[in-house]
């Protein structure tokens, strides 16, 4: 059982390049998010996938999209890198609720640091 | 609006003396909470939540947090601390009448245990 787990760990982009941050859950969670921690500002949430099949925006989605493959799998995906996304990126899954509305803890992927230069 | 605050960046505590890492919260309906914590350059960990019940909360690690309801706080304490415990300690909240189910992350306490 790996939880939540995020590829790659590091990546250096150029201004302008794109590339797709990959996430997966073994834990059959419906819901997963993605997040971004700058330092001072804690966690904002990018996008979030309340089950398979849709998602929404969440604080900051200016310059990312997001598709939620499957059950398992959520992907987070820069189209043109900017240096105002350097940070490090969190994807997370809920714990389901005793009622099963997922209004439980999250589990967090280890993380993974990008800079934009 | 839904809002956290941790109003100290930073709690120096001796090893082995009690400690506290503060939080308050507003919320438009009933909240649920927790505390996280983050080792570096590892995600955040789950510690504990409060959801109803009693007002102390116990969780990993032998923390716990004690749910005010009136002062709107819900502070991360430690009966004795340890080197082990220094890490950056997240508070975050979910309204519970809220449909769209988010949680609002405090910006974050460093905790430094000096041995």
């Amino acid at each position: 059982n790996a939880g939540v787990t995020q590829t790659p760990k590091f990546q250096v982009l150029k201004t302008g390049q794109s590339m797709t941050l990959q996430c997966a859950q073994d834990m059959n969670h419906n819901s997963m998010y993605w997040y971004r921690q700058d330092p001072g500002m804690g966690l904002r949430l990018i996008y979030y996938s309340a089950s398979e099949g849709t998602t929404d925006k969440g604080e900051v989605p200016n310059g990312y999209n997001v598709s939620r493959l499957n059950k398992r799998e959520f992907s987070l995906r820069l189209e043109s890198a900017a240096p105002s996304q350097t940070s490090v990126y969190f994807c997370a899954s809920t714990a389901p609720w005793a009622s099963g509305s997922g209004l439980g803890e999250q589990y967090f992927g280890p993380g993974t640091r990008l800079t934009v230069t | 609006a839904q809002s956290v605050a941790q109003p100290e960046d930073q709690v120096n505590v001796a090893e082995g003396n009690p400690l506290t890492v503060k939080c308050t919260y507003s919320v438009s309906g009933n909240p649920y909470l927790f505390w996280y914590v983050q080792y570096p350059n590892r995600g955040l960990q789950f510690l504990l939540k409060y959801i109803t019940g009693d007002n102390l909360v116990k969780g990993s690690y032998g923390f716990e947090a004690e749910f005010n309801k009136s002062q709107t706080s819900f502070h991360l304490k430690k009966p004795s601390a340890l080197v082990s415990d220094s890490a950056l300690y997240f508070c975050a909240v979910r309204d519970i009448g809220g449909g769209y189910q988010k949680v609002t992350f405090g910006i974050g306490t460093k905790l430094q245990v000096i041995p």
